[in-house]
């Protein structure tokens, strides 16, 4: 079983739309869960941080945490061309411990 | 937050050669990472590159294979060497930021590399 599972399905949506993304793991010991927004040709770019369970929200976007499921989503409100990029989740035990990344989704919104 | 630069951003290489990727971060940091992207894989930990020492290799990572330098704490360079097709991939550059580890990390924008 692999540490972190990211479905790479690409996803079309049209404008406006909700993007529901998630990742499930394996490994009880990670704490903290991020999301990066990847554009073509581009670098990651860190989007949402959690530490632990719980929900997070910054302006249309929010990331929830499930410890007990190992879960975890990231939503997008009235999504917009703008926002079509690779998004991946990753996570990490804290400390020094290297993070975990998904594949990875691409995600295109259709105007 | 940081601000990296990497080059080149793209190359094509024949078989057998070697490539030297740059990463140049506007700061000081204490850590680099060098990262793979292989196509419809995770992001991938090569090695970490410490300031003042070796670097560090993740596990199917050898140093003469992807030997690393860090001069200062703003630079490093990772080289490929004796490229095959197989090592075709996005090669990035990171640094860690205000996470109490490194999870926050910044990363350059990838040298894109095909091999011949």
């Amino acid at each position: 079983q692999k540490e972190v599972e990211q479905d790479p399905g690409p996803l079309s949506v049209p404008e406006g739309a909700i993007v529901s993304l998630n990742c499930t793991y394996s490994n009880s010991a990670f704490q903290y869960f991020m999301w990066y927004r990847q554009y073509s040709r581009k670098g990651p770019e860190l989007l949402m941080y959690t530490y632990s369970s719980g929900n997070k929200e910054d302006g249309r976007f929010t990331a929830q945490v499930d410890k007990s499921s190992k879960y975890i989503s990231l939503f997008i409100r009235d999504s917009q061309p703008s926002d079509s990029a690779t998004y991946l989740c990753a996570m990490s035990a804290g400390g020094n411990n290297r993070l975990a990344f998904g594949k990875g989704n691409q995600v295109v919104v259709i105007p | 937050s940081a601000v990296i630069s990497q080059k080149p951003s793209r190359d094509i290489c024949q078989r057998g050669t070697s490539l030297t990727i740059q990463c140049q971060v506007d700061s000081q940091v204490t850590m680099m990472f060098w990262y793979r992207q292989q196509p419809g894989q995770s992001l991938t930990l090569i090695a970490t590159a410490n300031q003042g020492s070796e670097a560090t290799y993740e596990s199917g990572f050898v140093i003469d294979k992807f030997p690393i330098s860090r001069p200062n704490l703003t630079f490093s360079t990772l080289t490929v060497s004796n490229m095959s097709p197989e090592d075709s991939s996005i090669y990035l550059c990171s640094v860690g930021g205000q996470g109490r580890g490194n999870e926050k990390l910044f990363f350059g924008s990838g040298t894109q590399l095909s091999v011949l």
